[in-house]
């Protein structure tokens, strides 16, 4: 497989407060992201993509930035609520084959009440 | 719209044993796909079908892991024989041609444990 998963961050957030979540990609061949969301006992959950051409993407409480000069995506979630307490993954897509989704190694939110 | 349809959600075996996963895909979406996820590993993927078609197995560990789609809503992945390695949670995901987005839609899983 092509996903690395050795160690899973863990970010702790006061519920209300912003979240930032970041992710760092290696591949110049990367060409759009994607951030899931993977609830316990869940499968991973589309939250909102964003193409390379792109530098900001906005959803509903939810911001995509990338920064392609340091190969870095974050997502940041506004208003933070104990529902968004899960493993939150960046996942990209490559021009060599825009069919494969190669997931990050996550990172868990926990929202404390 | 039902989802990605996943059975069974939970599977026990013993190690030797043949375990059949399966996978009813959305209607009308064209791609299917195999994921294992496991702590040591994260999400990676084992084989991709267009149109029924496998079409890149190479996250396929080995000989003892098939997967067919004999049409476009049924797809198993077999393990045969089983070891304890295998344990791990299978997720199926499914896509269609031309869509909005690249992003899949995944199933609940199936959480496999080999004893």
């Amino acid at each position: 497989g092509e996903s690395v998963g050795l160690h899973l961050p863990t970010l702790s957030v006061q519920e209300g407060d912003n979240s930032i979540i970041n992710c760092a990609y290696s591949n110049s061949a990367s060409d759009y992201f994607i951030w899931y969301k993977q609830e316990s006992g869940k499968g991973p959950q589309f939250i909102i993509d964003i193409r390379s051409n792109m530098d900001k993407r906005q959803g509903q409480r939810v911001t995509v930035l990338l920064n392609k000069t340091v190969k870095h995506l974050s997502l940041q979630i506004a208003a933070t609520q104990p529902g968004d307490s899960a493993v939150y993954f960046c996942a990209e897509i490559r021009k060599t084959s825009y069919d494969k989704v190669i997931f990050g190694p996550g990172t868990s939110l926990s929202v404390i009440p | 719209d039902a989802g990605v349809i996943q059975s069974p959600r939970h599977e026990v075996t013993e190690m030797g044993q043949e375990v059949t996963l399966r996978c009813k895909p959305i209607s009308g979406h064209n791609s299917l796909f195999w994921y294992r996820q496991t702590m040591m590993r994260g999400l990676e993927l084992l084989i991709y079908f267009n149109n029924n078609v496998p079409i890149d197995d190479s996250g396929m560990p080995e000989d003892r892991f098939s997967a067919k789609m004999p049409n476009a809503s049924f797809s198993t992945l077999k393990i045969q024989p089983s070891e304890p390695r295998d344990s791990a949670v299978y997720f199926c995901a499914s896509r269609r041609e031309g869509q909005r987005n690249y992003g899949y839609t995944f199933g609940s899983g199936t959480r496999l444990t080999v004893v």
